[in-house]
């Protein structure tokens, strides 16, 4: 069974860093590429960031690129979004997903950004 | 960045009548290897979405085949027929071409 599991939120003070993890079992984590998409309280989703399976491309929203960092571990099969200068309107839930399809979605992570 | 437009915002429906939203696209998502790439999630109440259909027109894995997806280059539709309790939600399309990947609005579906 396809497991995708979130850690790392919580609320932060605007300009703070965070970092986020997704643990993946159930498959090859090591073959596919893995999103992070947020979803801000009663909004819709917002793709925010793609990985490839082999780290060899990343891809960013203009929200956040500059800001955001996405990487991989594939021999701990966890998958990273590290946060830096958090605005508030970064505040949302945090998805990763898996496949480009986005055919797995984890139970999401919440981020606060707050004075 | 491609704009992805849903219609209706939200509609209401009859169990066991059928429902369709609509979904249309800024730009072609006709790849030119033939495949288009607009995609159907559903998030139903306080979970996450969930894939229910790909590339316009295949049911995901284990999605009943009540589901349909169907479409044009630009303008694509998810067709539910005989709708269930287990359908309610908000329903997202999206497109996969290119990024940004870009998401509808939503579609919420609800029981008369």
């Amino acid at each position: 069974e396809v497991q995708l599991v979130e850690s790392g939120g919580g609320l932060v003070k605007p300009g703070s860093s965070l970092k986020l993890s997704c643990v993946a079992s159930g498959f090859t984590f090591s073959s596919y590429g893995m999103h992070w998409i947020r979803q801000a309280p009663k909004k819709g989703l917002e793709w925010i960031a793609l990985i490839y399976y082999d780290s060899s491309n990343k891809y960013y929203a203009d929200s956040v690129k500059g800001r955001f960092t996405i990487s991989r571990d594939n021999s701990k099969n966890t998958l990273y979004l590290e946060m830096n200068s958090l605005r508030s309107e970064d505040t949302a839930m945090y998805y990763c997903a898996k496949r480009v399809v986005a055919d797995y979605w984890g139970q999401g992570v919440m981020v606060t950004v707050s004075s | 960045d491609i704009v992805m437009t849903q219609a209706p915002l939200s509609v209401s429906v009859t169990p066991g009548e059928s429902a369709s939203i609509s979904c249309r696209s800024s730009k072609s998502l006709l790849h030119s290897n033939g495949i288009t790439y607009v995609y159907w999630y559903l998030q139903k109440p306080g979970k996450s979405p969930q894939l229910l259909i790909y590339r316009m027109s295949n049911l995901a894995s284990g999605v009943p085949d009540r589901f349909s997806g169907s479409g044009s280059e630009t303008d694509f539709t998810l067709k539910i027929s005989r709708v269930e309790a287990e359908d309610v939600g908000i329903y997202y399309c999206g497109q996969l071409l290119e990024n940004p990947y870009t998401f509808g609005a939503g579609t919420k579906l609800e029981l008369k």
